[in-house]
């Protein structure tokens, strides 16, 4: 079956510090894969995304690229912020009907 | 931001009853999805909705049932509520779910506490 696994939390840096966040995954065939953040008390955004191998997604300083050959979907950040402390699932997506296999989240906490 | 309501945001509700939570979309989408949220398991989900009466299973079934009579609607019920569904519900939508780089929108989450 599918499955993602993502490195455990909490995550505690201080600011400007990097980031990474670890995800792998298990998938038949070719899977999207995606990040999403989760602010305190709200739902899912997306935040990046990568639809087949070594397309790297990007947006507000955060990226991954989908690297087939080790099955993995890497988030980084050079330099985070008080203001990136959230949770961030790792997930993928591999049939028409849009179905999502979540990653169990990683808890990200940034001081100053 | 995508057009989701879920209702209610939070509930209490006693082992054994019925609970019915709303997912509300104004944005025409043709997919939706129920999931619910529990520490170290992320995301799993529920059931989801290919279209008006077009229903079907998720990874997390049992104990639960959906209904969608209008494009705009998408309804989770506990048909007996019992302590293991104590969760954070979440509604998605999807514009196209062939397409695969269509993004999932999320609701803002159901807190249900079931005593």
């Amino acid at each position: 079956g599918n499955s993602v696994t993502q490195m455990e939390g909490p995550v505690t840096l201080s600011e400007e510090a990097f980031l990474t966040i670890n995800c792998t995954y298990t998938a038949t065939g070719y899977p999207s894969l995606f990040w999403y953040v989760q602010y305190p008390g709200e739902g899912l955004q997306l935040l990046l995304k990568a639809t087949k191998a070594d397309d790297k997604g990007s947006n507000k300083g955060f990226e991954a690229t989908y690297r087939k050959e080790t099955t993995s979907f890497h988030l980084e950040k050079g330099s985070v912020q008080v203001s990136d402390s959230a949770v961030y699932f790792c997930a993928l997506r591999v049939d028409s009907w849009g179905k999502l296999q979540f990653g169990a989240g990683t808890q990200v906490v940034v001081t100053p | 931001d995508a057009g989701i309501t879920q209702s209610p945001r939070h509930k209490v509700t006693e082992t054994g009853t019925p609970v019915t939570l709303r997912c509300h979309q104004t944005e025409n989408h043709r997919y939706m999805y129920w999931y619910r949220q529990d520490p170290g398991h992320g995301l799993r989900l529920i059931h989801y909705s290919y279209g008006v009466k077009d229903t079907d299973k998720g990874e997390v079934s049992d104990g639960y049932s959906v209904s969608r009579s209008k494009t705009e609607d998408f309804l989770l019920t506990l048909e007996s509520a019992t302590s293991s569904q104590t969760s954070v519900y979440f509604c998605a939508i999807s514009e196209g779910g062939y397409l695969m780089n269509t993004e999932a929108f999320f609701g803002q989450g159901t807190r249900l506490t079931v005593v």
